[in-house]
């Protein structure tokens, strides 16, 4: 595709719904990024996958938190038993190939709002 | 952990204003540093990256510079427009500054 999408754009969740955000990267990237954005902040990096392969989820909040890219492409943010301090806005990047060198692309996020 | 800082948090100037944006972070063990523009509901557009080998890099009205022994970046905007206006961030090593927001007066 021309540039990363995501889905939904915005998202409202009664406290303790699941949800699920989903990320389109450029076709062919092997690089992709997950990151949380409160408002007034810099994104926050939560999970790294290379190709199918997750290989950094140190940014994840809690194990409430779940992503998964099973066939290296199309990428599924899930958040279950949302809590109110999980609003922010969800943002996904890819880069083409693998490791911190390369430029990464994002998408136009996520805002997910929580009651 | 590498911290990254970026000062000022807000900077408003009048059109054709020469300006300077600063970054800094804690570790220079980076492979590189970028520099994002965010408009307001939107995601991140990538403006420049500076290798860890490189001491600068340029694009239209743009440069960036990096000297990773002091643990600094900046940004350079000339003769900035009102088209300008967003917040600017950079990264390194997966770690963002809370962003600098500038606001180009016409």
């Amino acid at each position: 595709g021309a540039g990363v999408s995501q889905s939904p754009r915005y998202k409202v969740a009664k406290r303790g719904q699941d949800v699920a955000l989903r990320c389109d990267p450029i076709s062919g990237h092997v690089s992709l990024f997950w990151y949380q954005q409160a408002l007034g902040q810099g994104p926050e990096f939560l999970t790294y996958f290379q190709n199918e392969a997750q290989l950094d989820k140190s940014g994840l909040p809690s194990d409430r938190f779940f992503a998964e890219r099973p066939e290296g492409s199309v990428s599924t943010l899930k958040i279950q038993r949302t809590q109110q301090e999980d609003s922010a806005v969800y943002l996904c990047a890819s880069s083409l190939l693998t490791g911190q060198e390369e430029t990464q692309y994002f998408g136009p996020g996520t805002r997910l709002l929580v009651l | 952990k590498q911290e990254v800082t970026q000062i000022p948090a807000a900077l408003s100037v009048p059109e054709g204003e020469n300006l300077v944006l600063n970054c800094s972070f804690t570790d220079s063990a980076i492979y590189n540093l970028q520099w994002f523009r965010q408009d307001p509901g939107k995601g991140l557009t990538s403006l420049l990256l500076i290798q860890s080998s490189q001491r600068e890099q340029t694009s239209g009205r743009l440069n960036a510079s990096l000297d990773k022994s002091s643990g600094r970046s900046t940004l350079y905007i000339a003769a900035s427009q009102p088209g300008d206006s967003a917040t600017y961030l950079c990264a390194c090593k997966l770690v963002f500054g809370k962003g600098t927001k500038l606001t180009v007066n016409p």
